[in-house]
Formats: C-alpha cells, structure tokens, sequence
C-alpha cells in the first residue's frame, strides 16, 4: 500500500488552467474507476471535488474537472482563481476494501 | 444537515489503547459506508480503515492491521474505532468520514476530526 503519487506543487495565473496527476498502478487507480479528489484549505476538512473518476458532485463548479488514462488520474482545473489555491489529493478504491490516498498538491495561484 | 461528531482523542503513552467514537446523524446511516481518515501534523491524509453498511466488507491499511478494530452500530448511529498498541506514528488528527455509497466509493462527508496524540 503505497501512496498515489502527486506532485509536490503545482502554480498557474489567475484565468489560466492546471492539471494535478496521480498516478497509481493498475491494482488501484488503473483497476477501478473509484477515483476521488479532495480539497483541503488549511485548518479544514476535505472538500469532495470529483468522484468516479470524473464526476462533480452538487455544488462543485465545473472549472473542476477529472479524467483518467491507464494508471493515471488527472484533476484540471480552469479558468484558475485565487481561492483555489491551497491543498489537493486524490484516492482511489484499491481493492479488499481498502482506499489509497495520493500524497497531496499544493497549488500556487500565482 | 449531516454531521459527524468524532470523540475519543487525547494523549496517550505508547503502547497503550484509546477508543475513538463518531456520533452520525442527518442521513440514513445504515444506508452508508464509514471511514476513518488521519492527518498527521503538517502531513497528508492516509486512509485508516473503513466498513461498509452492514459491517460485512471491512478494510484496514496496512500500518494499523492487527492493532485497529473498526465498527459501527447502526442501532446507535455510531462508529468506532478500537485502538491498540499505540506508536508514536499514529499521532495525527483522526477523521470520522461517511461514504458516498454503502461500499467503497468516495467520501463526501468529513468530521472536525479528534486529536490522538502518542507520547511518554
């Protein structure tokens, strides 16, 4: 059970877009499409952004969107704005019951 | 309005045992799988365990198994986490987590999460 891996940070500008990979191996993210990401301001919980893969749930804006390509999950965001900038992970389903998180994003508007 | 209430936490010497308790209600929580989540200080979320509704499929990472008992009453709406033989590295700030699904999906709803700290 190793972590997903992430990179450490990522920045963008204001109005532009960014993408977070994740990637796992083929007996976690590549195996499921239970793929989630997640939120995380300072001082806070988590935040669900996406879930199976590339669904947003109620609430979320659609700058926000997620994908997936063999071993490798990605969260894009666009049209990049100040408030978005602080901490993401992603999880996925890993199976006997178990889930896996990737190590976290800090994302930098710049 | 969802909530989730964790209590359990504090300090403890290594080696010894600490019970966390989540208190659910705004949802049908038998209808639900639980998790529970930590955040060591300054680190990033590592998934504990987790149990699906009826407590029929329940999963354990692999840093805990054997010293960590997870499980729930549904008549109480409640989940629990039992755990033993205590390390240093098991001090975080655990996080009692619902599930979208009744299995293993995502989590769409978190707690304030109770501080489990190890030290003599």
């Amino acid at each position: 059970q190793s972590a997903l891996t992430q990179p450490r940070s990522v920045s963008g500008s204001p109005g532009q877009s960014v993408t977070i990979s994740c990637t796992g191996t083929s007996s976690d993210v590549g195996g499921y499409n239970y793929v989630s990401w997640y939120q995380q301001h300072p001082g806070k919980a988590p935040k669900l952004m996406i879930y199976d893969v590339s669904k947003r749930p109620s609430g979320v804006p659609d700058r926000f969107s997620g994908s997936k390509s063999g071993n490798t999950a990605s969260l894009t965001i666009s049209g990049l704005q100040a408030e978005d900038e602080t901490d993401y992970y992603c999880c996925s389903y890993a199976g006997r019951y178990t889930l896996i998180f990737g190590g976290g994003t800090k994302l930098t508007v710049l | 309005e969802v909530q989730l209430v964790e209590s359990g936490g504090g300090l403890v010497q290594p080696g010894r045992s600490l019970r966390l308790s989540c208190a659910a209600s705004g949802f049908t929580f038998d209808d639900y799988a639980m998790h529970w989540v930590r955040q060591a200080p300054g680190k990033g979320l590592e998934w504990v365990s987790g149990i699906n509704w009826n407590s029929g499929s329940i999963g354990y990472a692999d840093s805990v198994k054997g010293r960590f008992t997870i499980s729930r009453d549904n008549a109480k709406n409640s989940l629990y986490l039992q755990m033993n033989s205590l390390r240093a590295e098991d001090t975080a700030l655990y996080y009692c987590a619902k599930d979208r699904t009744s299995g293993y999906d995502s989590i769409d709803y978190w707690g304030q999460g109770t501080l489990v700290t190890v030290s003599s």
